[in-house]
């Protein structure tokens, strides 16, 4: 497609229920980029992945959150037991080249997932 | 932990008026980004700028960086209602395969008709 795209848009679930949360990057993009905002917050990162593999999972916030991706396309991020904390708007990016490049990094987001446990 | 800070975290002009946004960052950069959120959902990219470079211009948008200080600026000339939204920097960190681009907490821009 021509840009990143993000389902569902919403999400409402119930506290407890496991929740799991699909970004489509843009074609031939190498680096994906999951973050969490809460609400009138900034950007919290989550995860970063480098083709399929996750160089840096520091910021997913307990082991109830996973995430993953198959080759450069379609990534998931799976929250299990969902809490009411979790409530926010997810958003995935991609970018043509790994963060470390002297070539574009510019992200291109999503329109992101609200996600309300309920 | 995170990265980017702005200040001030709202602001509120006049049409017609200047609107200059700050930011800082923690740890070295390899190049560090502006994005505009509207309505809570996706954000856009606006500028980049690299680490050697200390300033850039785009249209009404200028960006200043200083890596001795680790902040950057925005500055939006003639402002239009319909800047009206949210900025966010974000700190491409570092050079090795496990840097990541971290985002501040943003400033809520509104312009005053």
């Amino acid at each position: 497609g021509a840009g990143v795209s993000q389902s569902p848009s919403n999400k409402v679930t119930e506290k407890g229920k496991d929740v799991e949360l699909r970004c489509d990057p843009i074609s031939g993009h190498t680096a994906l980029y999951w973050y969490r905002q809460r609400l009138g917050q900034g950007l919290e990162f989550l995860i970063y992945f480098q083709g399929n593999s996750a160089p840096d999972k520091s910021g997913l916030p307990s082991d109830r959150f996973s995430a993953e991706r198959t080759g450069e396309s379609v990534s998931t991020l799976t929250i299990q037991r969902t809490q009411q904390e979790d409530s926010a708007v997810y958003l995935c990016a991609s970018s043509p080249q790994p963060p470390g490049s002297t070539l574009n990094t510019e992200a291109f987001f999503g329109q992101g997932t609200r996600l309300t446990v309920v | 932990s995170q990265q980017g800070e702005e200040d001030p975290q709202a602001l509120s002009i006049q049409e017609g008026e200047n609107a200059t946004m700050n930011c800082s960052y923690k740890t070295s950069i390899n190049n560090l980004q502006w994005y505009r959120q509207n309505s809570g959902r996706g954000l856009v990219h606006l500028i980049l700028i690299r680490s050697n470079e200390r300033e850039k211009h785009s249209g009404r948008l200028r960006v200043t960086l200083d890596t001795s200080k680790k902040s950057s600026s925005l500055l939006i000339t003639a402002s239009r209602a319909a800047d009206t939204a949210s900025y966010f920097c974000a700190a491409n960190s570092g050079y090795s395969s496990a840097s990541k681009i971290i985002f501040g907490s943003g400033t809520r821009l509104s312009i005053r008709p």
